[in-house]
């Protein structure tokens, strides 16, 4: 596609519930990031995929959340047993090269609200 | 410490003036830098990237790398009421991870 896309735009869950995230990254970018932004807070890293290596997951916040990237494309972000700190933009990029010279292009971000 | 550092603001300029945005990064092995503004309600857009030490200009923007100090800063000439947004600092560290700052909130007043 043209741009980074991510679905659902909003998602309303309830406490307990199990999420999936899903991010589709700019055609032939080999780089996708994570990360999670809260009401007037910084953009917090989440997790990194660089082509086939093994991803960074350093920036996950606990074991409920989880993420894969397959065929070096889709992403999707899973947050288990969901609970309302949880609620937040959660925001994916991409970039066209893992060298970290290259821009990296948002998707719209999907708003999760925990209630 | 964390990683990538700025002023939360909000910094409040008049028209017309400059405005100075800043950033520190921990990581002395990163080698690029970037600013990107975030609207309400939207994602972040890339404004600058700059690699080398020194100045970097684009129109009204400019970009200053000082990797010895491990400072970099965002220069908006001529501010625009349009420039209002948060400002985010974002580091590529040396094993790939981009990692932003918390961000700077601009309010430029008419």
């Amino acid at each position: 596609g043209a741009g980074v896309s991510q679905s659902p735009s909003n998602k309303v869950t309830e406490k307990g519930k199990d999420v999936e995230l899903r991010c589709d990254p700019i055609s032939g970018h080999t780089a996708l990031y994570w990360y999670r932004q809260s009401l007037g807070q910084g953009l917090e890293f989440l997790i990194y995929f660089q082509g086939n290596s093994a991803p960074d997951k350093s920036g996950l916040p606990s074991d409920r959340f989880s993420a894969e990237r397959t065929g070096g494309s889709v992403s999707t972000l899973t947050i288990q047993r969901t609970q309302q700190e949880d609620s937040a933009v959660y925001l994916c990029a991409s970039s066209s090269a893992g060298t970290g010279m290259t821009e990296a292009f948002f998707g719209q971000g999907t708003r999760l609200t925990v209630v | 410490q964390k990683e990538v550092e700025q002023n939360s603001g909000p910094l409040s300029v008049p028209e017309g003036a400059i405005a100075s945005l800043n950033c520190t990064y921990s990581d002395r092995g990163s080698q690029s830098f970037f600013w990107y503004r975030q609207y309400s309600g939207k994602s972040p857009e890339l404004i600058m990237f700059i690699y080398s030490n020194g100045d970097k200009e684009d129109g009204r923007f400019t970009a200053q790398l000082n990797k010895a100090s491990q400072y970099v800063s965002l220069l908006i000439r001529d501010s625009q009421p349009s420039d209002s947004a948060t400002y985010l600092c974002a580091v590529y560290n040396q094993g790939g991870k981009l990692i932003f700052g918390q961000g700077t909130e601009l309010s430029v007043k008419p």
